[in-house]
């Protein structure tokens, strides 16, 4: 079964300061790898996705996440964090047909 | 996108009692699932609501506890039953797209607290 490892659960930033949050999957098939955001009293949100192609994906709010196949990880990547920034982050994998796998958060908090 | 509401977004109940949660969609989905995610853990799918027929349960959950019902395309219901502290969770009503059946939206969810 496929599994899901965010080795980061709470990382506390200043504002400016950048950002990298780490995820590393099991399984070495063809996945589809996401990032969710769920900010404070907010829904969980669609951050950024891969499918397939360029493994450097670009989302929303200036985040972006690089897919590296050898290393089995989809980490999460800001140059610059802002306040509102602060949400908890998820990582997911597909494999296939299967179902959404889900990582077991970073809840990020950035300090102004 | 997908726009998701969920009701109740919360609730608090007696241990043994059951609560009904109602997801309803504002466009035909072709998938809809309901998730789980405990204090300090990690989403965990509870089942896939498939119209007309009975909901695909995952390993750990059974229909008797946690009864879904998904009559269209838009709407699907989960029942806690016989419900007990350890149900305590935020319940998550997900769907995906045909089209795009990799990327799921998700409700706000619903608060449970059994006490």
């Amino acid at each position: 079964a496929q599994s899901v490892s965010q080795h980061n659960h709470h990382v506390i930033l200043s504002e400016a300061a950048s950002l990298e949050l780490g995820c590393n999957y099991s399984y070495g098939g063809t996945v589809n790898l996401f990032w969710y955001v769920q900010y404070p009293g907010q829904h969980l949100q669609l951050l950024l996705k891969y499918f397939s192609g360029d493994p450097l994906v670009k989302g929303i709010k200036g985040f972006e996440a690089e897919f590296i196949k050898s290393k089995f990880s989809f980490n999460l990547r800001k140059p610059s964090v802002q306040w509102s920034d602060t949400a908890e982050y998820f990582c997911a994998v597909k494999l296939g047909y299967q179902k959404v796998t889900f990582g077991t958060g970073t809840k990020l908090q950035v300090i102004p | 996108s997908a726009v998701i509401s969920q009701k109740p977004s919360r609730d608090i109940c007696q241990r043994g009692t059951s609560l009904t949660i109602q997801c309803q969609v504002d466009s035909q989905v072709t998938m809809m699932f309901w998730y789980r995610q405990q204090p300090g853990q990690s989403l965990t799918l509870i089942a896939t609501a498939n119209q007309g027929s009975e909901a695909t349960y995952e390993s750990g959950f059974v229909i008797d506890k946690f009864p879904i019902s998904r009559p269209n395309l838009t709407f699907s219901t989960l029942t806690v039953s016989n419900m007990s502290p350890e149900d305590s969770s935020i319940y998550l009503c997900s769907v995906s797209y045909a089209s795009s059946y990799n990327e799921q939206f998700f409700g706000p969810g619903t608060r449970l607290t059994v006490l």
